[in-house]
């Protein structure tokens, strides 16, 4: 099976601009999960979504929002970007809502200049 | 804090030697999952341990768990120079599938 993939690997924006990052589960998996990594603040929690809904949200403005679609791919988006959104954007799929492996995939690495 | 808490931050040992990880967390969980990071790459799932397990092997991985002290080891025996990463525990609350990440420990293998 394929692995979690994220689009794209790298990006560059400037403040003030908005960016859009996207995952794919692996195969059969329905529940997806965003992170954001940072060397200050560590693996903090976004959002997760299981069939299409939105089941948690962590503590993070509403500049950030997500969705997920019926072939269980999701999106994020963060607007207004601000030069401390610069972090590595992660994704984890799992089986179930909860109770599952979860895997990750490589990131997105977000610089904002 | 949202974080949990991991020991060391950082090891240093010689190849062939054992590493052991701690790590602390807050909240009740269904399971506690071992990653390990390369270089800020992506997380490689290492192994899962559910909340009404005590112990479990996986190759050269030990992991335990003690919901009573909310606390977790990971042994990695005959370690090797490719083990050098970041090795996270991360919690998965009851409340769903949210894991609560340990601030990490970089091990440091010298071949």
């Amino acid at each position: 099976k394929a692995g979690v993939t994220q689009t794209p690997r790298y990006l560059i924006k400037t403040r003030g601009q908005q960016v859009t990052l996207s995952c794919s589960p692996i195969s059969g998996h329905r529940s997806v999960s965003w992170y954001q990594q940072t060397p200050g603040q560590g693996l903090q929690f976004l959002f997760e979504y299981f069939s299409e809904t939105q089941r948690n949200k962590g503590n993070f403005p509403g500049r950030f929002s997500g969705r997920q679609f019926s072939n269980s791919r999701s999106e994020m988006n963060v607007s207004t970007l601000e030069l401390g959104d610069s972090a590595l954007y992660l994704c984890a799929s799992s089986f179930e809502w909860r109770g599952s492996e979860q895997y990750f995939g490589p990131g997105t690495r977000l610089t904002v200049t | 804090s949202q974080q949990g808490e991991e020991d060391p931050q950082a090891l240093s040992i010689q190849e062939g030697e054992n590493a052991t990880m701690n790590c602390s967390y807050k909240t009740s969980i269904n399971n506690l999952q071992w990653y390990r990071q390369n270089s800020g790459r992506g997380l490689v799932h290492l192994i899962l341990i559910r909340s009404n397990e005590r112990e479990k092997h996986s190759g050269r991985l030990r992991v335990t768990l003690d919901t009573s002290k909310k606390s977790s080891s990971l042994l990695i025996t005959a370690s090797r120079a490719a083990d050098t990463a970041s090795y996270f525990c991360a919690a998965e609350e009851t409340s769903g599938s949210r894991l609560t990440f340990g601030e990490g420990t970089q091990l440091t293998v010298n071949p």
